[in-house]
């Protein structure tokens, strides 16, 4: 069974930084991308960020490039999402999610439960 | 970057009713689009991909269609379990981008 956890969400000050982390299992992790994908509250989903199976690609969406970084440790089945220079509109829940290739993003085929994270003063 | 408009944002249909959801992308997205089903509280679950194919475990009185531009998904039955919001989302062009949803609910 393919199961995604995500953690390390929480309320964080306009300007801080956090880490969060997605633990995988049910799958060969080092196999395919992977995603993370927020939604803010009430509001549609936006595409954040993807890294290739290897960890050697990643892109970002416009809004968070150069204050996000996503990175992946195979040898831990853990995707991670560090976040710095937050803002107010960073405010949402951070979902991870498996994508079906190795290279690039395209379709989300398993999520995680998600991890609230709250800008604010 | 891609523009994805759903419509109709939000309808009411009656149990056994066929439900029809329209996506439209702001370019040729060939068939590179996926629909995805969020109950309340709960994470997306990918419906169809490739515009018209099922994923497995998905009931089917779930459909898609489409090319191009212009997508539909259908509900052949609508059941009260079907109660949640829709999102069509393209992967022809980083970034990804999805619709704004369609949130479907029980008359």
């Amino acid at each position: 069974e393919v199961q995604l956890v995500e953690a390390g969400g929480g309320l964080v000050q306009p300007g801080g930084s956090l880490r969060l982390s997605c633990e995988v299992s049910g799958f060969t992790f080092s196999s395919y991308a992977m995603n993370w994908v927020r939604q803010a509250p009430g509001k549609g989903l936006e595409w954040v960020s993807v890294i290739s199976g290897s960890g050697d690609s990643a892109n970002y969406a416009d809004s968070v490039k150069g204050r996000f970084t996503i990175s992946r440790d195979n040898s831990k089945n853990t995707l991670y999402l560090q976040m710095s220079r937050v803002r107010a509109g960073d405010t949402a829940v951070y979902y991870c999610a498996k994508d079906v290739v190795v290279v690039a993003a395209a379709t989300f085929e398993f999520w995680g439960r998600g991890t609230l994270v709250t800008v604010s003063s | 970057d891609i523009q994805m408009t759903q419509s109709p944002s939000s309808l009411s249909a009656s149990v056994g009713d066929r439900v029809t959801i329209t996506c439209q992308a702001s370019q040729d997205i060939s068939n590179f689009l996926n629909w995805y089903q969020q109950k309340p509280g709960k994470a997306p679950n990918l419906l169809i991909y490739d515009a018209s194919y099922l994923q497995p475990g998905v009931p089917s009185r779930f459909g898609g269609s489409g090319s191009g531009t212009d997508f539909t998904l259908t509900i052949s039955s609508l059941q009260p379990e079907d109660v949640a919001t829709y999102f069509c989302q393209q992967y022809d062009n980083l970034p990804l981008t999805f619709g704004g949803g369609t949130k479907v609910e029980i008359k």
